[in-house]
Formats: structure tokens, C-alpha cells, sequence
């Protein structure tokens, strides 16, 4: 089993706050995710890492960060929270097998709610 | 990056077998498909994974032709636990995947 782990699983804020939603994973994986998802919608891909010092963005436009400064912790941050953020984000890291494929390992993700 | 195409939802009944096909026509030579299974407020979880043939794990087999252009998820046996989005991603190395929509599969009593 992966392990990975979101907090807040939860989070419910006003207008106009920044926060920062974590992310860690224990495994030394080098890639990693953050995906935003609506309620029975698609999963966004909205940043991605391929290692250390290394960001992307997705195929969703996000005014959302992230940073990458150790390899198992990838946050991301909001400067001034809309409720047009409100969503689920989840988080997922991978690593290369021997054949050279992907597997995502999910954590529970975090549900926020900005008024 | 190979684009893949599935139903949107499906419909079975506890003790049927499920299968999901998906559509990948531009796959590359060196893709494998993966399928991820995802319940309501959690992240995915990957299934089953291969590149040709066929795969078979304790929960799912998955069968993909020689041509490699679909690829197949067979659920032996669904139950009500079952109920869940199943996603077909087709990626190698150092490309991003993209989950898409996913196939609602829905199991009734």
C-alpha cells in the first residue's frame, strides 16, 4: 500500500484567505500531483513535479502554486481564497517500474469549501 | 499522448461478469494501459496494469488484442461494492496521463 498522506482532509474557510493544502508522501517517489475534482466530474490535473526544484502546470488553469523543495513534500498554496475554489484536490506521486510505466498513488484528498 | 475513448456508464447486476472496454487507436509502441478504479471522496486506486495479452490480478483481468488499440477490464462477479468510476489511462515514462471521464459502472441487487 502507498503512502501518502493529504492535510486538512477537510477545510472550510472565508473569502480572501490564503491557504496552503499539504502533501507528503513516504515512498521516495520522484513524481508527483495535484489534481482538482468537482463532485461525479472529471479529475483536473492542475500541477505536476518531477523531482526536487522541478514544477508544472497542468492541463487545468489554476491560480493555485506549488513548490517542490524535498522530494516527498509537494504543498499547494492559494494567495486569496474564492469560493469558485471550492472542490476536492488530491494528491498523487508515482515512480518508474523496471518496464517503465506510471502508477499514481492517491491520497485521500482534501475538501475545501471557501465562503 | 494516446487519447482513450469509454463508455460513460454502465449497469450490471451482483454475481455478473463486467467488462469494460476502451478505445486507444494512437497508442504508441512503448504505452501500457493502466486502469484506476475510483469510489465517491477518494482519490483512484490503480486496478490492473499490461502491455499485450493478457493480465490477470485477484481482482480484474484485463485483455488487449494484438493490435493494442482497446483494451478490455473484465470484473468477475461485481457486487454492490463494486460501484465505482473506472478509468483507462494510456501512458510511458515521462509522459503525464489523463484520466478523462472515466466509466460510471453501477451494480444493482
Amino acid at each position: 500500500e502507498a503512502d501518502i498522506y493529504q492535510t486538512p482532509r477537510y477545510l472550510v474557510i472565508g473569502t480572501g484567505k490564503k491557504i496552503t493544502l499539504e502533501c507528503s508522501q513516504t515512498m521516495g517517489h520522484d513524481k508527483m500531483y495535484w489534481y482538482q475534482q468537482d463532485p461525479g466530474m472529471e479529475l483536473h490535473l492542475i500541477h505536476y513535479s518531477y523531482g526536487v526544484n522541478s514544477t508544472e502546470k497542468g492541463d487545468l488553469s489554476s491560480e493555485s502554486t506549488v513548490s517542490r523543495i524535498r522530494t516527498e513534500h509537494f504543498p499547494l498554496t492559494l494567495e486569496s481564497a474564492r469560493p469558485s475554489h471550492t472542490s476536492q484536490y488530491l494528491c498523487a506521486s508515482s515512480e518508474y517500474s523496471r518496464q517503465g510505466e506510471d502508477i499514481q498513488y492517491f491520497g485521500a484528498g482534501t475538501r475545501l469549501s471557501v465562503l | 499522448l494516446a487519447k482513450t475513448t469509454q463508455p460513460i456508464s454502465m449497469d450490471s447486476y451482483e454475481g455478473q461478469e463486467v467488462n469494460i472496454t476502451c478505445s486507444h487507436n494512437n497508442i504508441a509502441t512503448n504505452d501500457y494501459i493502466t486502469w484506476y478504479q475510483q469510489f465517491p471522496s477518494q482519490g483512484p486506486r490503480f486496478i490492473i496494469q499490461g502491455y499485450k495479452t493478457k493480465v490477470t490480478n485477484e481482482v480484474a483481468s484485463l485483455f488487449i488484442p494484438a493490435d493494442r488499440k482497446s483494451s478490455t477490464l473484465s470484473l468477475p462477479r461485481v457486487s454492490l461494492s463494486d460501484t465505482a468510476v473506472y478509468y483507462c489511462l494510456v501512458a510511458q515514462g515521462s509522459y503525464i496521463p489523463t484520466f478523462g471521464r472515466g466509466t460510471s459502472l453501477i451494480v444493482h441487487p
